[in-house]
């Protein structure tokens, strides 16, 4: 049963913490994405990684690591020097992010992250 | 990079039609429009994917002009599950970077 997969659901953390949100595809995908959505906004993209070993700073990645050390992994580090990390954390994945291309996104069920 | 702007909310009744209107005045040459459907609490579905003039499938029309600076969803026969926001994303091939509308509230009342 293919699908992608976030974990926890949820997730509170004492200020000043690093966490580290998992995301797991096994639909053979090479490009993987992650989100931050705000209450009543918009998805702003963090990081992107087209491939293994390779990844992409997004719009707002200041105060975020990722890493892509397998192709069915793509984990997302909230750092102390994210100024305000308490959001809902959405990881994608897509067959290939070719230049002008943007194929589907498959999207998993979200983190939401509380800093408290 | 193309920036989006959506309606924030529309009401609708349950088997009418419905057209949400994405507006992307600078839209590049190599982007592609994609729409998406959130529920709360959810990630985004994917619903319908184009480039330039119509694309239909089995849930959506997407509907392009030639200019490619707006583009309009259009849903036949809503129903009650059908409230969810709806994105639109334009797809800037030139820098890989992916941004999202504002997302418009679509709620379908009986």
């Amino acid at each position: 049963d293919g699908g992608i997969t976030q974990s926890p659901k949820y997730l509170f953390r004492k200020e000043g913490q690093n966490v580290t949100l998992s995301c797991e595809q096994n639909l053979n995908h090479d490009a993987m994405y992650w989100y931050r959505q705000d209450p009543g906004q918009g998805l702003r993209l963090i990081y992107y990684s087209q491939i293994v070993n390779d990844f992409q700073k997004g719009d707002i990645a200041e105060g975020y690591s990722v890493s892509r050390e397998k192709k069915e992994s793509f984990p997302l580090t909230v750092t102390s020097a994210q100024k305000n990390p308490t959001a809902f954390y959405l990881c994608a994945s897509s067959i290939s992010q070719l230049a002008g291309v943007h194929n589907e996104q498959f999207f998993g069920p979200g983190t939401r992250l509380t800093v408290l | 990079l193309a920036k989006t702007t959506q309606p924030i909310s529309m009401d609708s009744y349950e088997g009418q039609e419905v057209n949400i209107t994405c507006s992307h005045n600078n839209i590049a040459t190599n982007d592609y429009i994609t729409w998406y459907q959130q529920f709360p609490s959810q990630g985004p579905r994917f619903i319908i994917q184009g480039y330039k003039t119509k694309v239909t499938n089995e849930v959506a029309s997407l509907f392009i002009p030639a200019d490619r600076k707006s583009s309009t969803l259009s849903l036949p026969r809503v129903s009650l599950s059908d409230t969810a926001v709806y994105y639109c994303l334009v797809g800037s091939g030139a820098t890989n970077k992916l941004i999202f509308g504002t997302g418009t509230l679509l709620a379908v009342q009986p």
